[in-house]
């Protein structure tokens, strides 16, 4: 079975700095990886997967196959990035689009 | 147009009581997923439904949990005699579903807390 870990709970840093958000995973397939945020009083939302290739709100993503890791970085952080992050894998196949979630990281930008 | 959308926001019950969470998905999406959000568990899968057939009910963790879904549309989780243990918030997302089962986006609802005292 594939599992998500995301290590830190609690992540604090100031306005302007490089973040890193850490996500590992164990899956033995191709999985496809995605970051979800959560905002104070917002909803679960996507901010990334790894197939799009893309930045989002300054925030990048690369999967490394062998590492198995999928770590979110932003250069440079800024107050509004405050928010739950979460880490999922898709482990393809015939799951039904079923995602498998971490453990979230709290992530606190002070200004 | 309307998110997802998930009553009641706040829910307080006395163990061994029965509740009932419900979801309305995006109109249009067949793909209907319950989760469940606890403090330090992350979230936790539980029920999926494509259409109005629940394919995959592993995550469901014990048989006072049961789900169903009605004209492809609304949903509803029904916790039967509930524990103190069940107390998290319960979040309900949907998503266009391919025939492969790639994922798509999931489009979360707000969530409903259920808190039993």
């Amino acid at each position: 079975a594939q599992r998500v870990t995301q290590p830190e709970k609690l992540l604090s840093v100031f306005k302007g700095a490089p973040v890193e958000l850490k996500c590992n995973y164990s899956y033995s397939g191709s999985p496809e990886l995605f970051w979800y945020v959560q905002y104070s009083r917002q909803r679960l939302q996507l901010l990334l997967r790894h197939i799009s290739r893309e930045s989002i709100k300054g925030f990048t993503a690369d999967l490394n196959k062998g590492e198995t890791s999928f770590h979110l970085k932003k250069p440079f952080a800024q107050e509004e990035d405050s928010a739950m992050y979460y880490c999922a894998l898709f482990p393809g196949g015939t799951s039904y689009g079923k995602l498998t979630f971490g453990q979230g990281t709290i992530l606190t930008v002070h200004p | 147009g309307a998110g997802v959308s998930q009553s009641p926001s706040n829910k307080v019950t006395e163990k061994g009581k029965d509740v009932e969470l419900r979801c309305d998905p995006i109109s249009g999406h067949t793909a209907l997923y319950w989760y469940r959000q606890s403090l330090g568990q992350g979230l936790e899968f539980l029920i999926y439904f494509q259409g109005n057939s629940a394919p995959d009910k592993s995550g469901l963790p014990s048989d006072r949990f049961s789900a169903e879904r009605t004209g492809g549309s609304v949903s509803t989780l029904t916790i039967q005699r509930t524990q103190q243990e069940d107390s998290a918030v319960y979040l309900c997302a949907s998503s266009l579903a391919s025939p492969s089962g790639r994922p798509y986006e999931q489009y979360f609802g707000p969530g409903t807390r259920l808190t039993v005292t």
